[in-house]
């Protein structure tokens, strides 16, 4: 059984770009969590998708917006970024909403 | 405003010793607690709690939750340099969604 994946592993992009991170579930989860972890910090929940549908949001601004593929699988995307987006960005895959989320191994953005 | 707090924030033992970190939660719609190891990047799974008072075992990792008291506890006994990690705890809120709202986590670091 292959666990969650994420891609890419690592990325630098400079303030005021644009960039997409990808997540695929676990195979028979359908519901994807995505957080962010800044250094030194637990990680914080940005928003989760349940059968193709946003299906919560924590704090984060309309910036950060996300899709949920037929497949289970997800994005992540962050437009105009910010200095302060710089952080390690994880994804959690769940069998339904309210189950353990498994998590990734997240990919790691720097903001120049 | 949920809120998780971990105590101690960093601890310092030596191989063989038992600690007990702790995880006190503030949260509304309560569903479950979570126990994550982190070593690098991907927080694995150690446990699900949901009722109080019935104690979960992995080998020398055990976890009890106290619903009235608002806090859990994670054991480890005999302790080995593998167990160097950050401990991170984790409540799950249930609102159109679960989400989890985590704590600072606790840096434990084993000496030989």
């Amino acid at each position: 059984e292959t666990g969650v994946t994420q891609s890419p592993t690592h990325l630098i992009k400079t303030r005021g770009q644009q960039v997409t991170l990808r997540c695929s579930s676990q195979s028979g989860h359908n519901t994807v969590s995505w957080y962010q972890q800044a250094l030194g910090q637990g990680p914080q929940f940005i928003f989760q998708y349940y059968r193709e549908e946003e299906n919560g949001r924590g704090n984060f601004p309309p910036r950060f917006s996300g899709l949920q593929f037929p497949n289970y699988s997800s994005e992540l995307n962050v437009n105009a970024l910010e200095l302060d987006d710089s952080a390690l960005y994880l994804c959690a895959s769940s069998p339904d909403r309210a189950e353990t989320q498994y998590f990734g191994p997240g990919t790691r953005l720097l903001v120049l | 405003e949920d809120k998780v707090v971990q105590s101690p924030l960093s601890l310092v033992v030596h191989e063989g010793d038992t600690v007990t970190l702790n995880c006190s939660y503030e949260v509304t719609n309560f569903r479950s607690l979570l126990w994550y190891k982190q070593e690098k990047k991907a927080p694995t799974f150690l446990f699900m709690l949901t009722s109080s008072g019935i104690e979960k075992k992995s080998g020398r990792l055990s976890s009890i939750l106290d619903k009235k008291e608002l806090f859990s506890i994670l054991n480890i006994t005999a302790t080995q340099t593998g167990d160097s990690a950050i401990y991170l705890c984790a409540a799950m809120i249930y609102n159109q969604g679960g989400k989890l709202i985590f704590g600072q986590g606790t840096e434990l670091s084993v000496k030989p």
